[in-house]
């Protein structure tokens, strides 16, 4: 099974400021066709999951600029380039390359 | 508006079954890819099971594997996970997912509690 670690665990951010989540993989998440199957999705409290980011840097329907996905292989980050104050919760990685699918555990983004 | 409704979660002895179902709507049902995430209690998201569109593929976490069927019914748009051989681990927030072109989990129900106790 591919492995998926986040860092860091919590993360206190200024409104207004930037946020930087990193994401690991256990095995390169590169396909043969160039893409990287790297998903993240962000739980707001109380909520369900939802998507934010697909195929490593693909912002679903929605979803604001400020969010971005970069990274290759096995290194990815997810960037938020001014935090607001809707954007706390718990942002999961996750591989969508081979079953079973599996999730990061989460980094926790909370206001300072 | 895609619209994803678990139901069929509650309490349940260990060594117990539950059925969960989850109601499509808003999209083409029997066009998509199945899944089955589970979160317990204040800890992260944990892939259950997936099925392809004609219920002919269906792949399960280890965890899971002969104890839990998935399952679907096109004609009523609706996802099923048969739970048997249930223990406390297994307690958990269960969610289906649609899963869309692009390899993503784009839709996501509000999930169904399942809780395993004696």
């Amino acid at each position: 099974d591919i492995v998926m670690t986040q860092s860091p665990l919590f993360l206190p951010v200024t409104p207004g400021e930037p946020a930087s989540l990193s994401c690991r993989s256990s095995q390169s998440l590169l396909y043969s066709n160039g893409y990287n199957y790297l998903d993240w999705y962000l739980q707001k409290p109380g909520q369900s999951p939802q998507l934010l980011i697909y195929l490593n840097s693909y912002r679903a329907s929605g979803v604001p600029d400020r969010f971005s996905g970069s990274g290759s292989g096995t290194n990815f980050t997810l960037k938020i380039s001014r935090v607001e104050a809707e954007d706390v919760g718990t942002y999961y990685c996750m591989q969508a390359l081979q079953a079973p699918l599996t999730f990061g555990g989460g980094t926790k983004v909370q206001i300072k | 508006e895609v619209l994803l409704v678990e139901s069929g979660g509650g309490s349940v002895q260990p060594g117990g079954s539950l059925r969960l179902s989850c109601a499509a709507s808003g999209f083409a049902f029997s066009n998509h890819w199945m899944h089955w995430v589970r979160q317990s209690p204040g800890k992260g998201l944990v892939w259950v099971s997936r099925i392809n569109s004609d219920e002919t593929t269906s792949d399960y976490a280890d965890s899971v594997k002969d104890r839990f069927i998935i399952s679907r019914d096109n004609a009523k748009n609706t996802l099923y996970l048969q739970m048997n051989s249930l223990t406390p681990d297994d307690t958990a927030v269960y969610y289906c997912a649609r899963w869309a072109n692009g390899n993503m989990l784009d839709s996501w129900g509000q999930g169904t509690q399942v809780t395993v106790s004696s």
